[in-house]
């Protein structure tokens, strides 16, 4: 059971350019959320999504563009990366009537420089 | 949303009981408490969850004061791998709105 799949691991962009984070979960769960995780800041959400066709913004979504096509994937899109982006990027998923116990994959470490 | 916070460190030392206490005043009816453990360079993983009272599992006990405002994370005999960052999370089941962490404790568990 691969639970949530997060590539790549690791990401070098310059500033300037895109990129497409992915993440799928074979659960079949509704609910699925992009974290970001700085030092000292804990984890602060991006964006978060429901279910299929439904997506909307967290504490910090500016810069990133997320859509929701499939019940299984939740890809998170950086039009133009900056170096305020530089960051671990957690995606978690759970069932909608329990969103709160949240599965998450192994991360994604990106750096922009 | 409700808010929590958390001390930002703790230390202890191996076979102790550990207590970490996350205040969230503002909880509401429907909002269930969970926490995570998380190492380094790996994602959050749910340790317990819990609404009223205590909950206990193989890993931890979860106490809830009757007034719900704070909630208190135990763990048993901690172990030098028991050193990570613990996330207190409170959000209603249903996921209308996104949840939030606050920023955690880290626990540092010396020999």
């Amino acid at each position: 059971n691969a639970g949530v799949t997060q590539t790549p691991k690791f990401q070098v962009l310059k500033t300037g350019q895109s990129m497409t984070l992915q993440c799928a979960q074979d659960m079949n769960h509704e609910y699925m959320s992009w974290y970001r995780q700085d030092p000292g800041m804990g984890l602060r959400l991006i964006h978060y999504s429901v279910g299929a066709g439904i997506t909307d913004q967290g504490e910090v979504p500016n810069g990133y563009n997320v859509s929701r096509s499939t019940t299984e994937d939740f890809p998170l899109r950086l039009l133009s990366a900056a170096p305020s982006q530089t960051s671990v990027y957690f995606c978690a998923s759970s069932t909608r009537d329990r969103a709160e116990k949240l599965f998450f994959g192994s991360g994604t470490q990106l750096s922009v420089l | 949303l409700a808010k929590t916070t958390q001390p930002i460190s703790m230390d202890s030392y191996e076979g102790q009981e550990v207590n970490i206490t996350c205040s969230h005043n503002n909880i509401a009816t429907n909002d269930y408490i969970t926490w995570y453990q998380q190492f380094p360079s790996q994602g959050p993983r749910f340790i317990i969850q819990g609404y009223k009272t205590k909950v206990t599992n193989e890993v931890a006990s979860l106490f809830i004061p009757a007034d719900r405002k704070s909630s208190t994370l135990s763990l048993p005999r901690v172990s030098l791998s028991d050193t990570a960052v613990y996330y207190c999370l409170v959000g209603e089941g249903g996921g209308a709105d996104g949840l939030t962490f606050g920023k955690g404790t880290h626990l540092i568990i010396q020999p």
